[in-house]
């Protein structure tokens, strides 16, 4: 199936703790994202890569690293992690940054939950 | 600053009506206007779009309308059925670079029998 991916589905994990997210896309696209959406179910973008260089990153604290190993992969790693992350994790792609082909398609999402 | 305001927070329907979700934007410059459609437990799905060139786009029981002047856009289902039931986010790109989304936030649709 071609799509965006994420994994895992969901992580459940002490606070203080490191942890990974991955995201795949196998639609070509040069373009990828991530977003936060909270427990009121506001999304919110974190961070945008374009062939694998950084473009947005919308004020997040330095705890979160995105990597983008090749323009398929976007993993996020966050560090130190706070009660305050919990959330669910989405990774979208477009085609590129163009006006016409900026249809953001999205993952299934990580649902992380810090205790 | 980047603003998108979209009322109302729930709706709740009998099968068979109409719904009608309504968005405004703070940017008169933006361009771009999709409407998500996210299931429990799942992602946003892009259901339908429209750009600034363009007054109303229709795809079958679902339809955009954007007012530029007025700076809204809106969604209408008609013909609604319980699979229709989910959350709704107008979002939109505004100027600036990087293709950032900006959500509204949100509306819980529920089709009743």
């Amino acid at each position: 199936d071609t799509a965006v991916s994420q994994t895992p589905k969901y992580l459940v994990t002490q606070m203080g703790n490191d942890k990974s997210i991955k995201c795949e896309q196998n639609l070509g696209h040069d373009t990828m994202y991530w977003y936060k959406q909270d427990s009121k179910k506001f999304l919110k973008i974190m961070f945008s890569y374009n062939n694998k260089e950084l473009i947005i990153n919308e004020t997040v604290p330095n705890r979160f690293s995105p990597k983008s190993p090749d323009k398929a992969h976007l993993n996020l790693h966050i560090n130190s992690l706070e009660l305050g992350d919990s959330a669910v994790y989405f990774c979208a792609s477009s085609q590129d940054l163009t006006r016409s082909n900026n249809e953001q398609f999205f993952g299934p999402g990580t649902r992380l939950t810090v205790l | 600053g980047e603003n998108v305001e979209q009322h109302p927070s729930t709706l709740s329907v009998q099968e068979g009506d109409s719904a009608v979700i309504k968005c405004t934007y703070s940017d008169s410059a933006s361009n771009y206007f999709p409407w998500y459609k996210q299931e429990l437990g799942k992602g946003p799905q892009l259901i339908i779009d429209i750009r600034s060139n363009v007054g109303e786009k229709k795809d079958q029981r679902i339809a955009v309308t954007l007012n530029k002047t007025a700076k809204h856009f809106s969604l209408h289902i008609t013909e609604t059925q319980p699979e229709d039931s989910a959350v709704y986010f107008c979002a939109a790109i505004f100027t600036g670079g990087g293709n950032k989304l900006t959500f509204g936030t949100g509306t819980q649709l529920k089709v009743e029998l």
